[in-house]
């Protein structure tokens, strides 16, 4: 079946700009993850949504993030006012259940920022 | 603080080797994830190991995890060159909810 999708695969902005990131987890799974990447770094991560309850933000670095996640499926962060730093690659993943269920997370093929 | 912390960070090994590589953490966990990455780009899930399992086994590839050291390997036997790639390993600790920390990984060379 379908795996986890991520638009767009590659990202150009100038600094100021506001982005958005887009993620189509596998249907089904509740629970949805974003993480990033700086270069050559491990993964960070970001916020995760699991079912309707309200999402784990704890990991967003600023106030200029914000992530939704509509009808339990798609979801979206957005970054705004982006700065330099902000370029990495941001990786979706999604998994049947969440809070220290055992389903691994399926990760998409994630949306390398670069910001100018 | 670096909760999975993988050593070595480059290892370089000939096609047909094995290769090892060692994870540290620091807190309790639920369970210890395996990951790969090529090209610094999506993940793909290599495999889950239980905090009450102590080895696990899938194809060329074997887990251990010994939660008294805080610490788990992963060993690839008989290398390819298409082995060469990053690992990570991730945990899903007790106090974390589901979210996972990765490590920093281990870039594998495997030459031919």
């Amino acid at each position: 079946g379908a795996g986890v999708s991520q638009s767009p695969s590659n990202k150009v902005t100038e600094k100021g700009k506001d982005v958005e990131l887009r993620c189509d987890p596998i249907s089904g799974h509740t629970a949805l993850y974003w993480y990033r990447q700086s270069l050559g770094q491990g993964l960070e991560f970001l916020i995760y949504f699991q079912g309707n309850s309200a999402p784990d933000k704890s990991g967003l670095p600023s106030d200029r993030f914000s992530a939704e996640r509509t009808g339990g499926s798609v979801s979206t962060l957005t970054i705004q006012r982006t700065q330099q730093e902000d370029s990495a690659v941001y990786l979706c993943a999604s998994s049947l259940v969440g809070a220290g269920g055992l389903s691994p997370q399926y990760f998409g093929p994630g949306t390398r920022l670069t910001v100018l | 603080s670096q909760q999975g912390e993988e050593d070595p960070q480059a290892l370089s090994i000939q096609e047909g080797e094995n290769a090892t590589m060692n994870c540290s953490y620091k807190t309790s966990i639920n369970n210890l994830q395996w990951y790969r990455q090529n090209s610094g780009r999506g993940l793909v899930h290599l495999i889950l190991i239980r905090s009450n399992e102590r080895e696990k086994h899938s194809g060329r590839l074997r887990v251990t995890l010994d939660t008294s050291k805080k610490s788990s390997s992963l060993l690839i036997t008989a290398s390819r060159a298409a082995d060469t790639a990053s690992y990570f390993c991730a945990t899903d600790g007790e106090t974390s909810g589901s979210r996972l920390t990765f490590g920093e990984g281990t870039q594998l060379t495997v030459n031919p």
